[in-house]
């Protein structure tokens, strides 16, 4: 079992409608979760971050957390041709030094 | 501005030759990373250093040097590159358990 696990897509959703995106952990010490978008030919950038159970909302991005089920959620609304991307689970273990990245899911936003 | 800065953007070199690439910080962070990224591909991590004079390997370190003289600076050397598709090579810092990694933008090495 892979320690950070995501569908690798490609993921296709229409203009405007919801992209949700998720991503599963095996150590249940992580303590800190990232979600980065990379678009083609260039390098990860970050887009959300959450530590705590719930949801947390930046834009139109919401980040969802559920340690009990180890279990992290991106969700994209009203979702824009520009974020066709890939998008990098990250996960950050407890007094831990490195990021473990998830394989990415690949997102297409078609007009 | 505060960043990291990878140099230089494209690489060639032929098969068998040594190839050192540039990362340099101004973060003042002290954790620094190496990832390598196949086309298609996720992020593999090569090396990274918690603080000057120390680095531990990666998942696949194999083929790779680093060294950690000053804070700001963390190159990477591919010993006897073998020639294989355009490889993306990615330098991190550590901001710290809140703030995730900031990379640099990149360098692409091809071995011809």
């Amino acid at each position: 079992q892979k320690e950070v696990e995501q569908n690798s897509g490609p993921l296709s959703v229409p203009e405007g409608a919801i992209a949700s995106l998720n991503c599963t952990y095996s150590d249940r010490g992580s303590q800190s979760f990232f979600w980065y978008r990379q678009y083609s030919g260039k390098s990860p950038e970050l887009i959300m971050f959450i530590y705590s159970n719930g949801d947390k909302e930046d834009g139109r991005f919401t980040a969802q957390l559920n340690k009990a089920s180890q279990y992290v959620s991106l969700l994209i609304r009203d979702s824009q041709p520009s974020d066709s991307a890939t998008y990098l689970c990250a996960v950050l273990k407890a007094a831990g030094n490195k990021l473990t990245f998830g394989g990415g899911t690949r997102v297409l936003v078609k007009p | 501005d505060g960043g990291i800065t990878q140099s230089p953007k494209y690489l060639f070199r032929k098969e068998g030759q040594n190839v050192t690439l540039s990362c340099e910080q101004n973060l003042n962070h002290d954790a620094m990373y190496w990832y390598r990224q196949d086309p298609g591909q996720g992020l593999r991590l090569i090396y990274y250093s918690q603080i000057v004079n120390d680095f531990q390997k990666g998942d696949i370190a194999e083929g790779y040097s680093v060294s950690r003289e000053k804070k700001e600076s963390f190159p990477l050397t591919v010993t006897s590159a073998q020639k294989n598709p355009t490889v993306f090579y990615l330098c991190a810092t550590l901001g710290g358990q809140y703030y995730g990694y900031t990379f640099g933008s990149g360098t692409r090495l091809t071995v011809v």
